[in-house]
């Protein structure tokens, strides 16, 4: 069955410092989406991508951070320079259609020390 | 502005009993509903959606949910519950117009004890 996948599964960085996580959607399908969970917290949307470029963003998705699909199978979130709050639970998601059903990645457990 | 209030922030029943979870949600235009599940270090797994149709809803591993527009619920059920539904549940809703985002409730976290 396909799955969206994400890299890596963990990753801890320091203060200041930036950072690429990664996913790949499920082949066919056209829109992307990036959501957060601080720990404890709802699971909150940062950002939709549809026809490579950006179709909405919240109000969290500030100049520090941006997303890419270099090569028509990646979906990249980077964070220019991280800060304490950016620790949390970055799921990757994908819709083949719209107003279809969404599947997520497992996520990438983001530590900023 | 759209929002999803789950009810229970935590629910604890024993094994075979039949559970619900609540969730209430407010929008001033029509969305469609999902429920999620989050098992231990794992990623977020659709178990149901109403798009359109018949109000009640089945959806994996024996859950449904009944959508009810004069009260703006999408209650989650299960008859008999197993040890394996331990979990994290969560409601959400997405517009029918725009990219589809999905805007969350806070989850209800659901122990199954023997």
């Amino acid at each position: 069955e396909p799955e969206v996948t994400q890299t890596p599964s963990h990753q801890v960085t320091q203060m200041g410092q930036e950072v690429i996580l990664r996913c790949v959607p499920i082949s066919n399908h056209l829109y992307f989406y990036w959501y957060r969970q601080i720990l404890g917290q709802k699971v909150e949307f940062l950002v939709s991508f549809y026809n490579n470029e950006i179709s909405e963003k919240s109000e969290i998705f500030d100049d520090q951070f941006s997303v890419e699909r270099p090569d028509g199978s990646n979906f990249t979130l980077k964070i220019r320079s991280t800060k304490l709050e950016d620790s949390a639970m970055y799921f990757c998601a994908s819709i083949r259609t719209a107003n279809t059903e969404a599947f997520f990645g497992q996520g990438t457990r983001l530590t900023v020390v | 502005a759209q929002s999803v209030t789950q009810l229970d922030s935590q629910v604890s029943v024993f094994e075979e009993a039949p559970v619900e979870l609540r969730c209430n949600y407010s929008s001033s235009v029509s969305v469609y509903l999902f429920w999620y599940v989050q098992y231990p270090n794992q990623g977020l797994q659709l178990l149901l959606k109403y798009l359109s149709g018949s109000t009640l809803v089945k959806g994996i591993n024996g859950f449904e949910a009944e959508f009810n527009k004069s009260q703006t619920s999408f209650h989650l059920r299960k008859p008999s519950v197993h040890i394996s539904d331990t979990a994290e549940y969560f409601c959400a809703v997405s517009l029918f117009r725009g990219y589809n985002k999905l805007i969350f409730g806070a989850g209800t976290r659901l122990a199954v004890h023997p």
